[in-house]
């Protein structure tokens, strides 16, 4: 399967804990993105990656969330002292970007998120 | 920030065609429009792209006008699977990767 990956799939922790999720995209993309979903709600942008370099990051994203892609390949995603409001699912997404042409994200299957 | 409207649900028959518009006023000249399908608890799947005119692949057609302010994704002789929640994936910020999901559009296929 060459497809984005995302591992946990699921994980449950309770409220204070730290939480870290990988995403694996597809080998030649050279971006990667993070989402977050709440049921009923589109994807929320968190944060862009091309190569190595974060290049953007959402109001969204507080001081308790970080992200990381340190060769340019797999990234991680750490949440400190998780909240429940943090409850949901966080999808990666990676693309390849081209000089033509529009820039399309493949997603994984995404990872849930379970404060209690 | 840019935003995208879609209507929040339609209903159709399996054998129908089924058509949904997305509104982007704020579309770039170098954007592309894009519309995912989602399952519930997956990931949102590419469907189709284009940047104006009309693209068709094997699973759909997308029509967009001269204007390019907004996009019709038709979707031929539906069947019970394609039921699911639709997202017209919105303008970015020029030189930006941020990328505008709306609520999308929830479309409910009745046999």
């Amino acid at each position: 399967d060459t497809g984005v990956s995302q591992d946990p799939r699921h994980k449950i922790t309770k409220r204070g804990q730290n939480v870290t999720f990988r995403c694996d995209p597809i080998s030649e993309h050279n971006r990667l993105y993070w989402y977050r979903q709440t049921l009923g709600q589109g994807p929320e942008f968190l944060t862009y990656f091309q190569n190595e370099a974060q290049l953007e990051k959402s109001r969204l994203l507080s001081d308790r969330f970080s992200a990381e892609r340190p060769k340019g390949s797999f990234s991680t995603l750490e949440i400190q002292r998780t909240e429940q409001g943090d409850s949901a699912m966080y999808l990666c997404a990676s693309s390849q970007l081209a000089g033509v042409g529009g820039d399309t994200q493949y997603f994984g299957p995404g990872t849930r998120l379970t404060v209690l | 920030l840019a935003k995208t409207t879609q209507p929040i649900s339609m209903d159709s028959y399996e054998g129908q065609e089924v058509n949904i518009t997305c509104s982007h006023n704020n579309i770039a000249t170098n954007d592309y429009i894009t519309w995912y399908q989602q399952f519930p608890s997956q990931g949102p799947r590419f469907i189709i792209q284009g940047y104006k005119t009309k693209v068709t692949n094997e699973v759909a057609s997308l029509f967009i006008p001269a204007d390019r302010k907004s996009s019709t994704l038709s979707l031929p002789r539906v069947s019970l699977s394609d039921t699911a929640v639709y997202y017209c994936l919105g303008p970015r910020y020029t030189n930006a990767g941020k990328s505008t999901f709306g609520d999308g559009t929830t479309l409910t296929v009745k046999p």
